[in-house]
């Protein structure tokens, strides 16, 4: 399945680099969502994005900043992260913001290995 | 009290059986509802959305219990193929948050 894409796959990084995630969808959705999936713990939202305007920013450290150029790409830059901050880092997608069943789709997820 | 909460399990269930999970919520005002599956090591990927009627897609059905404030998933004539973890999500009215709870690991055994 190809709807929602993400980049890099799997990323090792030492705490003083900078690197960004890439994610990308082609459902023709308006809104973009990051989520962190840490081990043994539930999916959180970090940001949403709805026509590229960011929607929502749930209290995440400014470590990690989004960008979103248009509704179909989104990316997550990164830099002096923390070892916790190591995660399944998810994409989302959804056709419009404010329905009442608007429901996600997800990427496949970068795997974040922060050492 | 957690916002979403589900029984992590595991549940280890013979093939063909039937098997149902419970999700509860703590929000009076939530609307949406989600099921969705996740296999290890890859991402959520929807199952169902919880409507209040009540909805059915072959062997699952979905339902929500607005008064005790669950939805459940019941699968029949399970798969081997349905062995994976899977997730609860609510969304309350007026918030695109989803809401997850940490799931409920499913194991089907031949």
């Amino acid at each position: 399945e190809t709807g929602v894409t993400q980049t890099p796959r799997h990323l090792v990084m030492g705490m003083t680099n900078k690197k960004s995630l890439k994610c990308e969808q082609h459902l023709g959705h308006n809104a973009m969502y990051w989520y962190k999936q840490s081990a043994k713990k539930p999916l959180e939202l970090m940001f949403v994005y709805n026509f590229k305007e960011q929607t929502e920013n749930n209290s995440v450290p400014s470590r990690f900043s989004p960008e979103c150029p248009n509704s179909s790409h989104l990316f997550l830059h990164l830099h002096t992260l923390q070892p916790e901050d190591s995660a399944l880092y998810l994409c989302a997608s959804s056709h419009q913001i404010g329905a009442s069943y608007n429901e996600q789709f997800f990427g496949p997820g970068t795997r974040l290995t922060v050492l | 009290r957690k916002e979403v909460e589900q029984d992590p399990g595991p549940f280890n269930v013979p093939e063909g059986a039937t098997v149902a999970f419970n999700c509860t919520y703590s929000n009076s005002a939530s609307q949406s509802f989600f099921w969705y599956r996740q296999d290890c090591r890859k991402e959520p990927k929807l199952l169902m959305s919880v409507y209040s009627s009540g909805n059915e897609d072959g062997r699952f059905t979905a339902q929500l219990n607005r008064a005790s404030q669950y939805i459940s998933l019941l699968i029949r004539d399970s798969k081997l193929s349905d062995s994976a973890t899977y997730l609860c999500a609510v969304k309350v009215f007026g918030n695109e948050k989803l809401t997850f709870g940490t799931g409920t690991r499913l194991t089907i055994i031949p």
